[in-house]
């Protein structure tokens, strides 16, 4: 069975400053996709970036993005120059291309200090 | 001009009523999905409708009960509601059953006291 796993249940970042989310993954599928999804207060479920396996270029999007080590099964989101409005709850994301089961790691809640 | 809805927002209730939870979509998606959100903030997957078919249906109890009737909307009944219901559920959807990306309703946070 697929696993993701978030080890920092916490981060803190200073505005303006970067802050980087660890995700690690289990899986014996090769094609698969991961995500990052951003839950601030309101409770809404927002994608933030995707990657998927086969691509080695790692994604970005705009002020996010990520590290993929597909080797060491780690994907990890960077956001430089944090705003207040990225203070949320960040969960990293698992799909295998063959299935439309997304499985959650516990998720970071990231708090942005003025 | 909402993608993805759901009804109610806040829904609280006492243990051993049935309740239902709405959602309709108008992505023109033919996927739908249920996921639970507990307490402790942990998403997992309920069930998945694809083309009004049941899909994916994970280890719930059967005191949860989908219904699809159209391709647009996805109800979730819940039967003689406990204490550990108590949840955020939230409804997506997606073009297809192996498309990437899922889009999100707001969640239906319930309460059963």
């Amino acid at each position: 069975a697929q696993t993701v796993t978030q080890s920092q249940p916490e981060m803190s970042v200073q505005e303006a400053e970067t802050v980087t989310l660890s995700c690690t993954y289990d899986t014996s599928e090769s094609d698969y996709y991961l995500f990052w999804y951003k839950q601030p207060p309101s409770r809404q479920m927002i994608l933030v970036i995707r990657q998927e396996a086969y691509k080695q270029q790692n994604a970005t999007e705009n002020r996010f993005s990520v590290n993929f080590q597909k080797a060491a099964k780690s994907f990890s989101l960077k956001i430089s120059d944090s705003q207040l409005g990225d203070a949320a709850m960040y969960f990293c994301a698992y799909k295998v291309t063959s299935g439309s089961r997304l499985t959650f790691g516990e998720g970071t809640q990231l708090t942005v200090n003025p | 001009d909402t993608a993805v809805s759901q009804t109610p927002k806040y829904l609280v209730t006492q243990m051993g009523n049935d309740k239902s939870i709405k959602c309709e979509q108008n992505l023109g998606h033919d996927t739908m999905y249920w996921y639970k959100q507990d307490s402790k903030k942990f998403l997992k997957i309920m069930f998945s409708y694809n083309n009004k078919e049941l899909i994916i249906n994970e280890t719930v109890p059967n005191r949860f009960s989908p219904k699809s009737p159209d391709k647009a909307h996805l109800n979730l009944h819940i039967n003689s509601l406990e204490l550990g219901d108590s949840a955020v559920y939230f409804c997506a959807s997606s073009q297809a059953t192996l498309a990437e990306e899922q889009y999100f309703g707001p969640g239906t946070r319930l309460t059963v006291t």
